[in-house]
C-alpha cells in the first residue's frame, strides 16, 4: 500500500534556527514522484519541490534543502535560518497514480 | 497566468441539502483534482478528472460526485449533506498526470449546520 508518514505533528522553533521536517513513504512502485507543499495560514497550498524516484541528488534552493534517501524511503526538508514567514503547515506527497498526502507538519517560527 | 480559482469561497448549508462547487484550472491544464481537508482527517483525495474523464476516485461515498467540462473547468457536487461534510474543499490543477506538480486554488469553506 502507498503511504506517507510525517511523524512530527507540530514543531516550534525560534527565528534563525534550522529545522528539519521528516517524511517517510511506502510504495511498491519503482517509479514514483515525491513532492513538498506549503500551506500558509491563508490556506492555499503552494508547490515547493518535486523529486522522481531515480534522482537521489539533494537539492538546495535558497534557505530550503531537501534530502532524498531511497534506502530509507525518506524525503526530508530542511529550512536553514528559519523566518517567521516560514510558519505554515508542510505536506509531503507521493504520487504513482493518485496523489497521497502525508498528514502534514505544522511549523511555528517564533520571533 | 491566472491561478486556480474556486467559487464560492464560503458556503453555509443545512443538513440534507446539496451543494455544487466550481473550479477553474490554470489555462492549459487538463487535469483537475478535488480534495477534502479537515482537522481530523487531513487532506483526502476525492477524485481526479483528465480531459473530461474521471481517472481516479478516493474512498468517499456516492454522495460526492464530480464532472469536468470540455474547457477543463470542473464541478463537484455533494448531495444529502451531513454535518461531517463541513470542510475546506480544495481544487488542484496540473498540466498532465503522474509526474506533474499540482497547483491549488484557495478552497471553498463549506459549513453544514
Amino acid at each position: 500500500a502507498q503511504k506517507v508518514t510525517q511523524a512530527q505533528t507540530e514543531i516550534s522553533v525560534v527565528e534563525k534556527e534550522d529545522v528539519t521536517l521528516d517524511c517517510v513513504y511506502e510504495t511498491r512502485d519503482t517509479t514514483y514522484y515525491l513532492f513538498w507543499y506549503k500551506q500558509p495560514p491563508s490556506g492555499e497550498l503552494v508547490f515547493l519541490i518535486r523529486r522522481n524516484s531515480f534522482d537521489e541528488q539533494n537539492e538546495i534552493s535558497g534557505r530550503y534543502s531537501w534530502n532524498f534517501q531511497k534506502s530509507t524511503s525518506s524525503f526530508n526538508f530542511t529550512i536553514t535560518a528559519s523566518q517567521v514567514v516560514d510558519s505554515a503547515v508542510y505536506f509531503c506527497a507521493l504520487t504513482y497514480d493518485k496523489v497521497i498526502f502525508g498528514p502534514g507538519t505544522s511549523l511555528s517560527v517564533i520571533p | 497566468k491566472a491561478g486556480v480559482t474556486q467559487t464560492p469561497r464560503y458556503l453555509i448549508k443545512t443538513r440534507g441539502q446539496q451543494v455544487t462547487l466550481s473550479c477553474s484550472p490554470i489555462s492549459g491544464h487538463r487535469s483537475v483534482s478535488w480534495y477534502q481537508q479537515t482537522p481530523g482527517q487531513g487532506l483526502q483525495f476525492l477524485f481526479e478528472y483528465f480531459s473530461e474523464t474521471q481517472r481516479n476516485k478516493g474512498n468517499f461515498p456516492g454522495r460526492f460526485s464530480g464532472r469536468q467540462f470540455s474547457n477543463s473547468r470542473s464541478e463537484m457536487n455533494v448531495s444529502t449533506l451531513e454535518l461531517g461534510d463541513s470542510a475546506l474543499y480544495l481544487c488542484a490543477s496540473r498540466s498532465g498526470t503522474g509526474a506533474y506538480e499540482q497547483y491549488f486554488g484557495p478552497g471553498t469553506r463549506l459549513t453544514v449546520t
